[in-house]
């Protein structure tokens, strides 16, 4: 079973950014918090991970809280092309680990 | 590096007939997982294999198996073809042997229509 909850949806106007909340009330000491975006039809891409720090990248930000309960992954502008479903889950990145994904978060970017 | 690729991408079987899905990883990279995923149950594991071995699997009938070949590239089959075998089925790899962060990438998925 997802060790993460997420809400089904969410809306964001274009240009904004958008703030995508994740909750993992059960996550290890050595779990980290991975984020994937699916766009239609095509295949998961990866977007950004962490541990406790804060990390960004050129997609994202990821804003882990200090008792790691929850995460935030942040897009600072929003255009129509971040229409995805967004996925948070949180694993140990060792070799044997399953991946299992949860239901995810269906963003929309609104024009 | 070229991207995971899977063949065929889009396929359409009866009932009852048996299907074998490819999956290339990304050179160098170990570990070929695979997910099923349906409008109603959303990304679901089927299993992984790491050196031509199957390490973890998820809650799948026997119908469902696969393998791997020494070059790293898998296949999937499923037998004896149900209605609710329709999805979108997505391939992923990922170094595997915890020598980096693990990400995972994924192919583009073969869409399997079973009438």
């Amino acid at each position: 079973d997802a060790k993460t909850t997420q809400p089904p949806s969410m809306d964001c106007a274009e240009g904004r950014a958008a703030n995508l909340p994740c909750n993992h009330s059960t996550i290890s000491g050595n779990e980290y918090v991975y984020w994937y975006r699916q766009i239609h039809s095509q295949g998961p891409q990866y977007i950004i991970h962490g541990l406790k720090n804060n990390e960004t990248n050129e997609m994202a930000s990821l804003i882990i809280t200090e008792d790691r309960k929850s995460s935030t992954l942040i897009l600072p502008h929003a255009t129509l092309r971040d229409t995805a479903v967004y996925y948070c889950i949180v694993r140990v990145p060792g070799g044997s680990d399953k991946i299992i994904f949860g239901k995810g978060t269906r963003l929309h970017i609104l024009p | 590096k070229a991207g995971v690729t899977q063949t065929p991408r889009y396929l359409i079987k009866t009932r009852g007939q048996q299907v074998t899905l490819s999956c290339s990883p990304i050179s160098g990279h170990r570990s070929v997982s695979w997910y099923q995923q349906t409008p109603g149950q959303g990304l679901q594991f089927l299993f992984e294999y790491f050196s031509e071995t199957q390490r973890n699997k998820g809650n799948f009938p026997g119908r469902f198996s696969g393998r791997q070949f020494s070059n790293s590239r898998s296949e999937m089959n499923v037998s004896t073809l149900e209605l609710g075998d329709s999805a979108l089925y997505l391939c992923a790899s990922r170094s595997g042997d915890g020598s980096s962060y693990n990400e995972q990438f994924f192919g583009p998925g073969t869409r399997l229509t079973v009438l």
